[in-house]
């Protein structure tokens, strides 16, 4: 079965500097990855998301994220955050096992900007 | 643009009471998920439907949970009797999974707070 490590609970930056959201999955199919938002008290909205192609993905907000097959990850960055990134993120996985349809997600990582 | 909805969005309740909660899915998905979140153990997939059927609902308590799709407009979570440890934030997510484009809409959530 799949599953999904976000190595970092909390991420403090300051605005307008870049930032990196770590997330590895583990899984030795080929899987379908996801990274959604989630800001306060409402529910979550897709980022971006991989499924065959091009290794870069770009997403909403400004926000891209890398496929790397060989350290099975899909790391979020954002070359200058906003006050208004601030919430969590989740990245997710689907994979054959399920037909693609169940999408397990990780435990989320805190993304707090600075001003 | 085309939103998830769900109602209510918060609900206390008594310990023993039947708890429902309602999700109108996005008109043409053909997909409906419910999850769960909570602190301690993140984001839980209960149960998915395709087309109306269920496909999965292993993530679920069989004992007092169940989720229904009485028609194509309308998903159900029923929690019957409820128990303080169903405290949570359940969340609907819908999707048209045929298209290949795998990525779901999620609602506003149901806060449930069962005292």
């Amino acid at each position: 079965a799949q599953s999904v490590t976000q190595l970092d609970s909390q991420v403090p930056v300051f605005e307008e500097a870049p930032v990196e959201l770590r997330c590895n999955y583990s899984s030795s199919v080929s899987v379908y990855l996801f990274w959604y938002v989630q800001y306060p008290n409402q529910g979550l909205q897709l980022l971006l998301k991989y499924l065959s192609g091009s290794t870069l993905v770009k997403g909403i907000n400004g926000f891209e994220a890398e496929f790397n097959k060989s350290q099975t990850s899909f790391h979020l960055r954002k070359p200058s955050v906003h006050i208004s990134d601030t919430a969590e993120y989740f990245c997710a996985v689907s994979g054959p096992e399920t037909s693609y349809d169940k999408v397990i997600f990780g435990p989320g990582t805190s993304l707090s900007v600075i001003p | 643009d085309a939103r998830v909805t769900q109602t209510p969005r918060h609900k206390v309740t008594e310990m023993g009471q039947e708890v429902t909660m309602r999700c109108q899915p996005i008109l043409g998905h053909n997909t409906v998920f419910w999850y769960r979140q909570t602190m301690m153990q993140g984001l839980e997939l209960l149960a998915y439907f395709r087309n109306r059927a269920p496909l999965d609902d292993s993530g679920m308590p069989k004992d007092r949970f169940s989720a229904e799709m009485p028609d194509a407009t309308l998903a159900t979570l029923k929690i019957q009797p409820s128990e303080p440890r169903d405290s949570a934030v359940y969340f609907c997510a819908s999707g048209l999974v045929a298209s290949g484009n795998y990525g779901y809409t999620f609602g506003s959530g149901t806060r449930l707070t069962v005292v």
